[in-house]
């Protein structure tokens, strides 16, 4: 089944460390997408691509960088993570038809 | 910029009744499409149901529905004969029909709760 996964659901890590989000996509689309949701709070997008090696920044100010490589698969780095750093992140891809973004379940980060 | 409203923070309905989540948007664009997301408590984030804007006829997909208001910019979804597994946090979105324009924009959520 056509779907969109992330990895780890939950993180826990401590400052200074680097770590790496994890997002796969089978639905074959295009676009992808990284959106930040703190708790309680709207979702922000902070990076997304249009495909192989296009990546652009988003409206909210983001730390971390991303990277597409392969059409499936947009992952999101944090060279250096910081307790402020601590929030939920929501991977999401969409293709051309009916502008529907489809969301992973998220990755809960906590930077200690 | 275009934002998102929502002005109710927490709802509850009883099972099998009905209930209204509202919405309100803020664009200065004619063209544009709106979203209800519907978020479980540690589940992926689904999409409910769809509008666009140029489009008149309200949408509807089994049990939910809105009513879209473009002159008052106000989009709410309605739940007919609700479930236990409708309760979740419910987001409105918007996302300009312009082209180049990706992110969608959030409003901060309503939590639904169904009552057995």
């Amino acid at each position: 089944e056509a779907d969109i996964y992330q990895t780890p659901r939950y993180l826990v890590i401590g400052t200074g460390k680097k770590i790496t989000l994890e997002c796969s996509q089978t639905m074959g689309h295009d676009k992808m997408y990284w959106y930040q949701q703190d708790p309680g709070m709207e979702l922000h997008l902070i990076h997304y691509s249009y495909g192989v090696n296009s990546t652009e920044k988003g409206d909210l100010s983001s730390e971390s960088t991303v990277s597409r490589i392969r059409t499936e698969h947009f992952p999101l780095t944090l060279e250096s993570a910081r307790p402020s750093h601590t929030s939920q992140y929501l991977c999401a891809s969409g293709g051309l038809a009916k502008n529907i973004q489809y969301f992973g379940a998220g990755t809960r980060l906590s930077v200690l | 910029a275009q934002t998102v409203t929502q002005s109710q923070p927490e709802m509850s309905v009883q099972e099998a009744e009905t209930v209204t989540l509202s919405c309100t948007y803020d664009t200065s664009e004619s063209d544009y499409y709106l979203f209800w997301y519907k978020q479980p408590p540690s589940r992926q984030m689904i999409l409910v149901i769809r509008q666009e804007a140029y489009k008149q006829q309200n949408a509807t997909e089994n049990r939910f529905s809105v009513n879209f208001q473009k002159a008052a910019k106000s989009f709410s979804l309605k739940i007919s004969d609700s479930q236990l597994g409708d309760a979740a946090m419910y987001f409105c979105a918007y996302r300009s029909a312009r082209g180049g324009s990706e992110k969608l924009v959030f409003g901060k959520g309503t939590k639904l709760t169904v009552n057995p």
